[in-house]
């Protein structure tokens, strides 16, 4: 299956600044990626789509504004959490989508606002 | 009506013993199934996927699926406490065929020594 990074693994921010995410598709050539958020004893979210070289499709419920994705290249994606305020702090994991529609999962990262 | 349901347990069973996870959906244009393993505070990593009627094993993994009364099941057989953790059955894309899979709550499985 496909290897996934992601970076970084943790973070702790203080509220209102900006946290970017990486997630890398290492020996995949990721068309698309996908995007989720865990909370504690909760399942996975989806929270957007991400295409390479063209515009996320989010989730319904989803702030576009507030969760920036760029995936500029076939194994990079990005996604930035605008003005990061204590709610927004969860397990944020990508996957990368196979040709056969399996999903590869990013380690993941834990992010923590305070 | 949810579109993926599993009892989310937690399922307990004594080590060497089978343990049986069963996944139920509602989506009959689903075409693509899959069995994920979640340990806890890790990401999820994928153990089996299959997509036609009947079983498919992998080691001490079995999925079966039965499309006509719409359920996937995964066995685990001569179960061990490393197989303890969380247990995800999404469906895959059906004729959308966007990609996404749509995930349910999962089944917490304990193996005890």
């Amino acid at each position: 299956g496909a290897v996934v990074s992601q970076h970084p693994s943790r973070v702790i921010c203080k509220s209102g600044t900006s946290v970017k995410i990486e997630c890398r598709s290492l020996d995949f050539q990721a068309t698309t990626m996908f995007w989720y958020r865990q909370f504690p004893k909760q399942s996975l979210m989806l929270m957007a789509t991400s295409n390479e070289g063209s515009k996320a499709t989010y989730e319904q419920g989803v702030e576009k504004d507030k969760f920036l994705i760029n995936h500029a290249s076939l194994t990079l994606s990005t996604l930035t959490v605008t003005s990061a305020h204590p709610e927004d702090s969860s397990f944020y994991i990508c996957s990368v989508r196979s040709s056969y529609n399996e999903q590869f999962f990013g380690p993941g990262t834990r992010l923590t606002v305070l | 009506q949810k579109e993926v349901e599993q009892n989310s347990g937690p399922l307990s069973v004594p080590e060497g013993a089978i343990a049986s996870l069963n996944c139920t959906y509602s989506d009959r244009g689903s075409q693509s199934f899959f069995w994920y393993r979640q340990y806890s505070g890790k990401s999820p990593e994928l153990i089996m996927f299959i997509y036609s009627n009947g079983d498919k094993e992998d080691g001490r993994f079995t999925a079966q699926l039965n499309k006509a009364s719409q359920y996937v099941s995964l066995l685990i057989r001569d179960s061990q406490p490393s197989d303890s953790a969380t247990y995800l059955c999404p469906l895959g894309p059906g004729s959308s065929n966007t990609g996404k899979l749509i995930f349910g709550q999962g089944t917490t499985l304990q193996v005890k020594p």
